[in-house]
């Protein structure tokens, strides 16, 4: 079990500037989140997938963010745009559906600086 | 809406000292209960984990148990080691409306100290 893998770990970029983060989900699972953690704070909730269906997104993906989850295994997230105010740490989790027990599995999250 | 409230940290301890990390929830029914920990640099690592009500989670000598009397989660340990420093998120997964998310509380940072 290689566990969920994140790419890159560490992203510094300048304002105005889009940035695309990978997530590579544990393989048989079939539900992928995306979180976003600020310094200091608890993850929030961004959106999830079951396989390749975007099922629930969170007010705090504006406009600027968009995920895909094309072929039901990877994932990506992409801002544009970039403001000061997105930095932070965007993990990644999955599961796999069991009719309510399920556990989401983390990565080691992508750190997004804004400059 | 669903919420979570753990208890401010710092947590400052002594090696062989009792550990207790309070969490509170506000849910509708019945959520299910859990303790990630985050070790520095790494992600979110699943701790321990409770579905139902006087259900008790338990992993390397962590406990909790769901009360929903008291809608509380707490977390504890009897004698923590240094190997224990680092911050410690209380979750839900809420029972409707939404439930394929975590909310978590803010976190609380634990150090122990030889």
């Amino acid at each position: 079990d290689t566990g969920v893998s994140q790419d890159p770990r560490h992203k510094i970029t300048k304002r105005g500037q889009n940035v695309t983060f990978r997530c590579d989900p544990i393989s048989e699972h079939n539900r992928l989140y995306w979180y976003r953690q600020t310094l200091g704070q608890g993850p929030e909730f961004l959106t999830y997938f079951q396989n390749e269906a975007q099922l629930e997104k969170s007010r705090l993906l504006s406009d600027r963010f968009s995920a895909e989850r094309p072929k039901g295994s990877f994932s990506t997230l992409e801002i544009q745009r970039t403001e000061q105010g997105d930095s932070a740490m965007y993990l990644c989790a999955s599961s796999l559906a069991t009719g309510g027990q399920e556990t989401q599995y983390f990565g080691p999250g992508t750190r997004l600086l804004v400059l | 809406g669903d919420s979570v409230t753990q208890m401010e940290g710092p947590v400052t301890l002594s090696e062989e000292a009792f550990l207790t990390i309070n969490c509170t929830y506000t849910a509708t029914g019945y959520p299910s209960l859990f303790w990630y920990v985050q070790y520095p640099g790494e992600g979110l690592q699943l701790l321990l984990k409770a579905t139902k009500a006087d259900d008790k989670g338990s992993n390397k000598g962590f406990e909790a148990t769901y009360r929903k009397e008291t809608t509380s989660f707490h977390l504890e340990k009897g004698s923590v080691q240094v190997s224990d420093s680092a911050v410690y998120f209380c979750a839900l997964r809420p029972s409707s409306g939404g439930y394929n998310k975590l909310i978590f509380g803010a976190g609380t940072r634990l150090a122990v100290h030889p």
